[in-house]
């Protein structure tokens, strides 16, 4: 199995700063033959069920604000929150979908206003 | 509106049986790879299983081999998870999702497994 492991597992951030979140995976998730990095990040918000706002690593999902980005290849991920703004408070979670079964996630980070 | 909405949670005694749907509406839905997700209370995000389109493959988590079922009945644009000898461990909110990844989620049912 892929393990999947983020870090950190909580961070505070001041309004209108930058967020970064990592994530590492165990082992490529990187398909050469169409060169897609197999990752995925979701937002949980109390009380909901996840959001996914990035697929392939780097896109974007429909209506997901541009400050969100991701980054990174193979098995080093970042997912950066340019700006903060105070509905962002949430969990987010990486996820690959290279290897199945099991599709896994990573542990979370909490995101926090300081 | 695309959607998805699970039922069939509730508490049950370990060793004890449940059966959860999931109704989508709203998008083909025997186009999409379908997906049970669950979260345990105050934890992290576990895949359960998925099943392809025509039911003709499915993949599950370690833990819940041979004690679970997932299938679909696209006539009814339903997804199912049959749950046998559950387990304390099995308690938690179990989503169904669309794909991989999941870009469609219900809101969840939550299951208690407890005497």
């Amino acid at each position: 199995d892929i393990v999947m492991t983020q870090s950190p597992d909580s961070l505070a951030v001041s309004l209108g700063e930058r967020a970064t979140i990592n994530c590492k995976s165990s082992r490529s998730v990187l398909y050469r033959s169409n060169n897609k990095n197999y990752l995925a990040w979701y937002q949980q918000k109390p009380g909901q069920p996840p959001k996914l706002l990035i697929s392939w690593a780097s896109t974007r999902e429909s209506g997901v604000p541009d400050r969100f980005s991701g980054s990174g290849s193979e098995t080093d991920f970042t997912l950066t929150i340019s700006s903060l703004q105070a509905e962002d408070v949430a969990v987010y979670f990486c996820q690959q979908y290279y290897s199945t079964p099991p599709l896994t996630f990573g542990g979370g980070t909490k995101v926090e206003i300081k | 509106e695309v959607q998805l909405v699970e039922s069939g949670g509730g508490l049950v005694q370990p060793g004890g049986s449940l059966r959860l749907s999931c109704a989508a509406s709203g998008f083909t839905f025997s186009s999409y790879w379908m997906t049970w997700v669950r979260q345990a209370p105050g934890k992290g995000l576990e895949w359960v299983a998925n099943i392809k389109q025509d039911g003709s493959e499915n993949y599950y988590v370690n833990s819940v081999k041979g004690r679970f079922t997932i299938s679909r009945d696209n006539a009814k644009n339903s997804l199912y998870l049959q749950m046998n000898s559950l387990r304390a461990e099995d308690t938690a909110v179990y989503y169904c999702a669309t794909g991989n990844p999941s870009g469609v989620w219900g809101k969840g049912t939550t299951v208690t497994v407890s005497s």
